[in-house]
């Protein structure tokens, strides 16, 4: 089955204690992107890639990290965790026409972070 | 800067009935216009989207969405909503040059009543 997965799908955590937010996606695709969901605010995107060791910025890349070493693989690093980025977030995929052009993508399940 | 508004934060539709969840944007360019939907506890799933041509655009499930470029709006529109329809749903907009990120809507919790 075609789909974009995301590990954990929940995580409470305290201040400052690095963790990652894995996705993987089995399509091949080339686009990958990480996104933020905050009531009121709807989805903000925090990184891109557009192909492996390809990254850039979206609008709220402030305190996070991202790697691309693997087509499949694009996992979201945050390195001291504050309650601010307290959230859920989305992972997403897709063909680079589609991402390029229709930005018609697939979302994981999401991950529901607790920063305490 | 491009920007979406989703005046309503929650639209009530009795079953049955025709239902329209509003959406106006601000782009540069030209706009290419999406929407998506979001079942609890689910990833957001595309439902259709504006890129050029005929400005009412057919999608998934029944639904459609008019373009119209005067008034920078792309409501969704069902001529008949289902209990199934309620959910989260977002609108979308990209320019056609430009930056590739689309930015979202705040959202529109759908509620289909029996």
């Amino acid at each position: 089955e075609a789909q974009v997965t995301q590990n954990p799908r929940y995580l409470i955590t305290v201040t400052g204690k690095k963790l990652t937010v894995t996705c993987s996606q089995n399509m091949n695709h080339e686009y990958m992107s990480w996104y933020r969901q905050d009531p009121g605010l709807g989805l903000r995107q925090i990184y891109y890639s557009m192909n492996v060791e390809v990254t850039d910025k979206g609008d709220v890349p402030e305190g996070y990290k991202v790697s691309r070493k693997e087509k499949r693989n694009f996992p979201l690093i945050l390195e001291s965790p504050s309650p601010n980025q307290t959230s859920l977030y989305f992972c997403a995929s897709s063909p680079p026409r589609l991402a390029e052009i229709y930005n018609e993508q697939f979302f994981g399940p999401g991950t529901r972070l607790t920063v305490l | 800067a491009q920007s979406v508004a989703q005046p309503e934060d929650q639209v009530n539709v009795a079953e049955g009935n025709p239902l329209t969840v509003k959406c106006t944007y601000s782009v540069s360019g030209n706009p290419y216009l999406f929407w998506y939907v979001q079942y609890p506890n689910r990833g957001l799933q595309f439902l259709l989207k504006y890129i050029t041509g005929d400005n009412l655009v057919k999608g998934s499930y029944g639904f459609e969405a008019e373009f119209n470029k005067s008034q920078t709006s792309f409501h969704l529109k069902k001529p008949s909503a289902l209990v199934s329809d309620s959910a989260l749903y977002f609108c979308a907009v990209r320019a056609d040059t430009g930056r590739r990120a689309l930015t979202f809507g705040s959202g529109t919790r759908l509620q289909v009543q029996p």
